[in-house]
């Protein structure tokens, strides 16, 4: 059963690139990895998902390891409005307790 | 707008006074979930369905029922509600959740039950 690990915090300087963590060592070939975030106690909002490409919108970009055994979420020019909890999903359902970035002036 | 919309928002009510919490998608999508979050526990799914008439378990489904009997409503129903079912929930949906097509989630805002 695929499960994620992502550290509990971090802290990001305004305008310098974020890059978020996630350990997936348990992942199935067919599954694909999620990123979503979650502002205050809104609704959470998808980011960005990858399957073993490196991935990038307007956004974000997303880069996996080759054995795809974890990735890296990565916010190239943090805002403050970016503070947020992110999640990193491997399997339907499962969200974990996230990484609460918190972007700094 | 495509959305996820949940009713109501918020709610307090008191314990064995069975209520229901709607969530509709007007996007025709497949799958469907609840989740409840808690502080520290992150989102748990309660129960999930990926087509009409198709439900599903999620990892918390004790005290809650769900019906998709259409593809655009999902309620969430708690016949006895209890005060440890206080929580945040949030209804979302999927175009499809298997295959190599499948499809980010769409979170509702989220409704706040209070059972006193």
């Amino acid at each position: 059963d695929a499960k994620t690990t992502q550290p509990t915090s971090m802290d990001c300087a305004e305008g310098r690139a974020a890059n978020l963590p996630c350990n997936h060592s348990t992942i199935s070939g067919n599954e694909y990895v999620y990123w979503y975030r979650q502002i205050h106690s809104q609704g959470p909002q998808y980011i960005i998902h990858g399957l073993k490409n490196n991935e990038t919108n307007e956004m974000a970009s997303l880069i996996i390891t080759e054995d795809r055994k974890s990735s890296t979420l990565i916010l190239p020019h943090a805002t403050l409005r970016d503070t947020a909890v992110y999640y990193c999903i491997v399997r339907r359902g499962r969200f974990g307790a996230g990484t609460r970035l918190t972007v700094k002036p | 707008e495509a959305q996820v919309t949940q009713n109501p928002r918020y709610l307090i009510t008191v314990t064995g006074k069975k209520l229901t919490v709607t969530c509709s998608q007007n996007m025709n999508h497949e799958y469907m979930s609840w989740y409840r979050q808690d502080p520290g526990l992150g989102l748990r799914q309660i129960y999930y369905s990926m087509n009409v008439e198709v439900t599903d378990k999620g990892d918390v489904p004790e005290g809650y029922k769900v019906s998709r009997k259409e593809k655009r409503n999902f309620p969430l129903i708690l016949e006895s509600p209890s005060p440890n079912q206080t929580s945040l929930y949030f209804c979302a949906s999927s175009l499809r959740m298997v295959g190599p097509l499948h499809q980010p989630q769409h979170f509702g805002d989220g409704t706040r039950l209070s059972i006193l």
